[in-house]
């Protein structure tokens, strides 16, 4: 079964650091494009960023210079480094696997249950 | 930065109704659109990408159309479990954004 599990979710103050975590099984991890995507409590779906099968990477402007995403593709997971979070960062974070394999621009076809991130203090 | 607006927001509906949906890109896109249904507490759903292509297990009641800025999802006859919100997405010029949601409730 393919499947993506988020951890790594808490409370933390503002200004302060969180790592995310995404698990990955059940598909050739090293062949598809990864992304991590947010939702507000009441609110729409944001994308925050990206990382390629050659480990490119994207971030959405509102987090850009405060989240790093990177993979180790030995281990199938892929990480969402935080810094600096606001009070606005509070949201669930999805990890999401990409459609096609080696497509780096791609709409995304599974998502892991999410992890809840509060930021407040 | 390509801006999606959906419309209606709120859309009631019954059994068996139509239902059309509509996403609006600032900027063309081409085909590069893609739908989701999320229920509440859980992850969204991929139903059409690539405008009209429906993803794998999705019934054939939902069907998508539209290329360039304009884009509809429909749902032929609406059935008891397609009250959800729905979004659309676009994938391109290496961002993603989505649309603010239409949320299909009961008339």
């Amino acid at each position: 079964e393919v499947q993506l599990v988020e951890s790594g979710g808490g409370l933390v103050q503002p200004g302060g650091s969180l790592k995310l975590s995404c698990a990955a099984s059940g598909f050739t991890f090293s062949t598809f494009s990864v992304s991590w995507v947010r939702q507000a409590p009441g609110k729409g779906l944001e994308w925050v960023s990206a990382i390629t099968v050659t480990g490119i990477t994207y971030y959405a402007d509102s987090v850009k210079g405060r989240v790093t995403i990177s993979k180790d593709i030995s281990k199938n997971m892929v990480y969402l480094e935080m810094n600096s979070l606001r009070v606005e960062d509070t949201a669930v974070y999805y990890c999401a696997k990409h459609l096609t394999p080696h497509w780096e621009i791609d709409t995304f076809d599974i998502w892991g249950q999410g992890t809840m991130v509060t930021v407040s203090s | 930065d390509i801006q999606m607006t959906q419309s209606p927001s709120t859309l009631s509906a019954s059994v068996g109704d139509r239902v059309t949906i509509t996403c609006r890109a600032s900027q063309s896109i081409g085909s590069w659109l893609a739908w989701y249904q999320q229920k509440p507490g859980k992850a969204p759903q991929l139903l059409i990408y690539k405008a009209s292509s429906l993803q794998s297990g999705v019934p054939s009641r939902f069907s998508g159309s539209g290329s360039e800025t304009e884009f509809t999802l429909t749902i032929s006859s609406l059935q008891p479990d397609d009250f959800a919100t729905y979004y659309c997405q676009k994938y391109s010029s290496y961002s993603w954004t989505f649309g603010q949601g239409t949320k299909v409730e009961t008339k």
